[in-house]
């Protein structure tokens, strides 16, 4: 079975800062996928960034990178200049690549940027 | 609007009803997922389908759950005799797989069930 673990509970930062969310994840499979998804208080869960294992280069979204480590079987995100607008719970997520059925989600980091 | 919608948006029940969900993906969308959320929590995984077909059910999915999507497009979900350990949000996503391609999910708003 597959874990995700995300360490950090609450986080915050200050506006235009960058911030980095910890996820590290435990899987014996070889191909699969990462993802971090945002959800904003009250309002739905959206993709913010994926990364396919078998890729050795990082992702990056804009102001959204992830340092992916296969080995160490880490995948944090960092946010650049952050904006009022990042306030949200972030969700790291992990899929088998051979079926791509469900997803098993970390338990989340609530962020809060503060002006 | 082309996203993921889900029906209702709240339900309250008493303790011993039954309820159903409605899940309507986005219209090219061959998979559909149920995931449960509660407060604090990452979603966990109930069900999914692909197209018609139900290819894999969580064991959190009691013989109180079922899920059907009899047309390959919208999927319900219901609950019989709710109890107040079933209060949660019930998140319904879709995507898109090809072959050996894989596409993210997409979420819907959820449906927050409160049972009394």
């Amino acid at each position: 079975a597959q874990t995700v673990t995300q360490s950090q509970p609450e986080m915050s930062v200050q506006e235009a800062e960058t911030v980095t969310l910890s996820c590290t994840y435990d899987t014996s499979e070889n191909n699969y996928y990462l993802f971090w998804y945002k959800q904003p208080p009250s309002r739905q869960m959206i993709l913010v960034i994926r990364q396919e294992a078998y890729k050795q280069q990082n992702a990056t979204e804009n102001r959204f990178s992830v340092n992916f480590q296969k080995a160490a079987k880490s995948f944090s995100l960092k946010i650049s200049d952050s904006q009022l607008g990042d306030t949200a719970m972030y969700f790291c997520a992990f899929m088998i690549g051979t079926n791509a059925g469900k997803s098993t989600f970390g338990d989340g980091t609530t962020l809060t940027v503060k002006p | 609007d082309t996203g993921v919608s889900q029906d209702p948006r709240h339900k309250i029940t008493k303790r011993g009803q039954n309820v159903t969900f409605r899940c309507d993906p986005i219209s090219e969308h061959n998979r559909l997922y149920w995931y449960r959320q509660t407060l604090g929590q990452g979603p966990e995984f109930l069900t999914y389908f692909q197209n018609e077909a139900q290819l894999e059910k969580s064991r959190l999915l009691s013989d109180r759950f079922s899920a059907e999507r009899p047309k390959g497009s919208f999927s319900t979900l219901e609950i019989q005799r709710t109890e107040q350990g079933d209060s949660a949000m019930y998140l319904c996503a879709s995507s898109l797989r090809t072959g050996t391609l894989v596409y993210e999910q997409y979420f819907g708003p959820g449906t927050r069930l409160t049972v009394t």
